[in-house]
């Protein structure tokens, strides 16, 4: 199947900084990318959507201005974390989805565990 | 709205025996209908699919899924279990038209050599 990677894999940080993570899609080109954020035992709970040029779709509750979104190109979207609190600290997912005309399937990158101190 | 239900927080079989990991959908129009595994401390793999055509899917590691539109089910299987196959497995569901995923709760899986 198509790979989908993260970078960091694990970052801890200070509050008050922020932290950058990049998904790429190794393999494909996606125009839509996803973030999601998982709680320990807990499933996954999508964030936003991620277009290539144009401004992500931000899910109810999450704020845009903390989670900042940037889909560069057809292959990179990058989540900041700004202001970084430790409630902030979690298991962020991104995922990029392959193919067209309705049967897409969505990969997912390996996680970026965040620990904010 | 589309929902996942995924009815067993756990399961546990013995290696060799057959498993079944139940999930069950929820959407206004056609589904498409997806399973996904997840070893710790890791993101998802992408096991199978089902968009249209046989109701039973083949994915990878020898699991497979049968759609089943009357009783809105998507359950995952496999004939023989292996200690390996010890993970957390998510169903999730997308409808046709939208572009958002919905995952179920997530089941974790034990199996017993």
């Amino acid at each position: 199947g198509a790979v989908v990677s993260q970078h960091p894999s694990r970052v801890i940080c200070k509050s008050g900084t922020s932290v950058k993570i990049e998904c790429r899609s190794l393999d494909f080109q996606a125009t839509t990318m996803f973030w999601y954020r998982q709680f320990p035992k807990q499933s996954l709970m999508l964030m936003a959507t991620s277009n290539e040029g144009s401004k992500a779709t931000y899910e109810q509750g999450v704020e845009k201005d903390k989670f900042l979104i940037n889909h560069a190109s057809l292959t990179l979207s990058t989540l900041t974390v700004t202001s970084a609190h430790p409630e902030d600290s979690s298991f962020y997912i991104c995922s990029a989805r392959e193919g067209a005309g309705g049967q897409e399937t969505q990969y997912f990158g390996p996680g970026t565990r965040l620990l904010v101190l | 709205a589309q929902s996942v239900a995924q009815p067993e927080d756990q399961v546990n079989v013995a290696e060799g025996n057959p498993l079944t990991v139940k999930c069950t959908y929820s959407v206004s129009g056609n589904p498409y209908l997806f399973w996904y595994v997840q070893y710790p401390n890791r993101g998802l793999q992408f096991l199978l699919k089902y968009i249209t055509g046989d109701n039973l899917v083949k994915g990878s590691y020898g699991f497979e899924a049968e759609f089943n539109k009357s009783q809105t089910s998507f359950h995952l299987k496999k004939p023989s279990a292996l200690v390996s196959d010890s993970a957390l497995y998510f169903c999730a569901v997308r409808e046709l038209g939208n572009n958002d995923m919905r995952f179920g709760a997530g089941t974790r899986l034990t199996v017993k050599p």
